[in-house]
This record gives C-alpha cells, structure tokens and sequence, in this order.
C-alpha cells in the first residue's frame, strides 16, 4: 500500500516570495515516482514536476523544484517568485510499482499581491 | 494536439436516471484512466485501461459503474442507475507510459450532480 500526507489544507504567501507545500509518502515498493499537480480554480488538473526514487538530483522545472529527502520520505514542491497565478490547489501523488497512483487531499495555496 | 476531451463539462441529473460520461485521449496515449474526486475521498482512480484494454477496475465502486474504451480515441464511464452520493467531478487522464514520467494528461472534468 501506498500513501500520500499533505498536512497543510492552506497555505498564503506573498507574491514574490518563495513557499514550500509539503509531502509526507509512505510505500513498501522501492522503486517509485512522485508527482505535484496543480489544480486551479477552473479544475484541470495540470502536472508539474516528477522525481524518480532513484534520481540523485532534485528535479526542477522552470519556478517549480522538489525537495526529495529520501530518508525522511518526504517530497516538498517549493515554488520560487510567486505569481498570483499560482494560486491554485497542489496535490502530490506517488506511483509504486503497481504503477496505480495515489494522490493527497491537496494544499490550498493563496498568493497575495 | 488539443489534449483530452470530454463531455459533457457539467450533469445535472435526477436520481434513478442513466448517465454517461465522455472522453477522448490523446491521440498516441496508450493509457487512460478514469478519476473521481470528491471533498469527502479526494481524488481517487476507478479504472485505467491499457491499450483499450481495462486493466485494473478495482476502484469501481459498485456495479452500477461501467467503463468502456472501445478504441483509441473514446472511453465512456456510465452510471446506470446513477445516486446523489455519485455527485463528483469525474476526471479522464491519459498518458504515454503506465509509468508516468511526463505526468498524466488531465481532461477537464465533468461536474456530476444526481438530484
């Protein structure tokens, strides 16, 4: 089994600042992705950014990085320079080897001006 | 490519009443699956096909839910007969690889509400 803890329901962060989401996992399999999808107000579902279990370093994309601390099992997204675009829900998933994904309830994010 | 499609984007029903809901793929994305996502369970997978084969439909909550891929470009979920708890937004995804390196590819949703 597999599992997925995003503690945060909300968070708020000024426009240009920096913020992390965090994302507690926990899986048995020990090979694994792990996701972040956005969901803006509208309701799509819009991916971001993937780390494999055996990457050495932390993906990043664009503003987008994650903060893989295996150990811990823990999978942070940190949004650099926010925009107030960003505010959106975030959730984080992971894929094991069963290749079925499972996702967190998901952090509400609120950028202020 | 115009990403994945389906419809309708909002369903008001009543209670009792058969409903179908409609997604096309991207086109070369072998594998789709159908989501549900609810305040109360989040986001959850109830089946993904392979190829327009179901491989895993363990996350269908009862018999009253069916999904069909009968090629490439279309996949159905129906709900026959539906109940107000199936009120959710129903989401389609599709993607390369069952490993989803470059993320799943979300349509946007259709808004269930059974009255």
């Amino acid at each position: 089994a597999q599992k997925i803890t995003q503690t945060q329901p909300g968070m708020f962060v000024q426009e240009k600042e920096a913020v992390t989401l965090d994302c507690t996992y926990d899986t048995s399999d020990p090979s694994y992705g792990l996701f972040w999808y956005k969901q803006p107000s509208s309701g799509e579902m819009i991916f971001l950014i993937y780390q494999g279990s055996y990457d050495q370093q932390n993906a990043t994309e664009g503003r987008y990085s994650l903060n893989f601390q295996k150990a811990r099992k823990s999978a942070n997204l940190v949004i650099s320079a926010s925009q107030l675009g960003d505010s959106a829900m975030y959730f984080c998933a992971i894929e094991g080897g069963s290749y079925i994904p499972t996702f967190g309830r998901g952090t509400s994010l609120i950028v202020h001006p | 490519d115009a990403g994945v499609i389906q419809s309708p984007r909002h369903e008001v029903t009543e209670m009792g009443q058969e409903v179908t809901l409609r997604c096309k793929p991207i086109s070369g994305h072998d594998y789709l699956f159908w989501y549900r996502q609810t305040m109360m369970r989040g986001l959850e997978l109830l089946i993904y096909f392979n190829n327009n084969v179901p491989i895993d439909d363990s996350g269908m909550p009862e018999d009253r839910f069916s999904a069909k891929m009968p090629n490439a470009s279309f996949s159905t979920l129906k709900i026959q007969p539906s109940e107000p708890r199936d009120s959710a937004v129903y989401f389609c995804a599709s993607s390369f690889t069952r490993q989803g390196l470059d993320g799943y590819t979300f349509g946007s949703g259709t808004r269930l509400t059974v009255v």
